[in-house]
């Protein structure tokens, strides 16, 4: 059974960082590109950052290009967001999810059919 | 970036009826189209990907078709369990895009 656990949100005042955590089990974890969504109190889904099976191709939103860092260990089965320089719009349930893999090589491109349960980032001061 | 436009934003319906949710893209997106369904504090759940094909475990009576930019989610006979918000997602290009999604709430 697929799984997938994030944690590490949390309050922060704006300006700072936080570390979002996602642990995954059930699956080849280094088989599959990942993702995090997020999604702002009483709003849609917003698409944040995507990073390959390998980690060496890396995706991110232009709202996040340059504050976000996203990254993996395969050898923990875990997903990491590094958020700095938080603002107040970054208050969202972080979610992550795995992609199933894409029909090309050169892209991770697909659907996500995999989603954790979210973990709540506050940015305030 | 590609947008997506769901419509309505609110659809009210009784339980049995049919209900289609309607998804356009800014351009054509082929048929790399998905449908999630959100439940009040949950996560996402995908229902539909390629624009038609059921994901595994969910009930026959969702269906999706289109192709290029227009796309619709259909729900045969709309149970208790349905009455939440649907979002379509493109997947053709990057970046990932959602629509805002589409609240199904009884009538």
């Amino acid at each position: 059974e697929v799984k997938l656990l994030e944690s590490g949100g949390g309050l922060v005042q704006p300006g700072r960082s936080l570390r979002l955590s996602c642990a995954a089990s059930g699956f080849t974890f280094s088989s599959y590109a990942m993702t995090w969504v997020r999604q702002a109190p009483g709003k849609g889904l917003e698409w944040v950052s995507g990073i390959s099976g390998s980690g060496s191709d890396t995706y991110y939103a232009d709202s996040v290009k340059g504050r976000f860092t996203i990254s993996r260990d395969n050898s923990k089965n875990t997903l990491y967001l590094k958020m700095n320089s938080l603002r107040a719009e970054d208050t969202a349930v972080y979610y992550c999810a795995k992609i199933e893999v894409s029909l090309e090589m050169s892209t991770i491109l697909n659907y996500f059919d995999y989603w954790g349960q979210g973990t709540r980032v506050t940015v305030s001061s | 970036d590609i947008q997506m436009t769901q419509s309505p934003s609110t659809l009210s319906a009784s339980v049995g009826d049919r209900v289609t949710i309607t998804c356009r893209a800014s351009q054509s997106v082929s048929s790399w189209l998905a449908w999630y369904q959100q439940k009040p504090g949950k996560a996402p759940k995908l229902m539909i990907y390629k624009a038609s094909s059921l994901e595994s475990g969910v009930p026959s009576r969702f269906s999706g078709s289109g192709s290029g930019t227009e796309f619709t989610l259909t729900i045969s006979s709309l149970q208790p369990d349905d009455f939440v918000t649907y979002y379509c997602q493109q997947y053709n290009s990057y970046p990932w895009t959602f629509g805002q999604g589409t609240k199904v709430e009884i009538k």
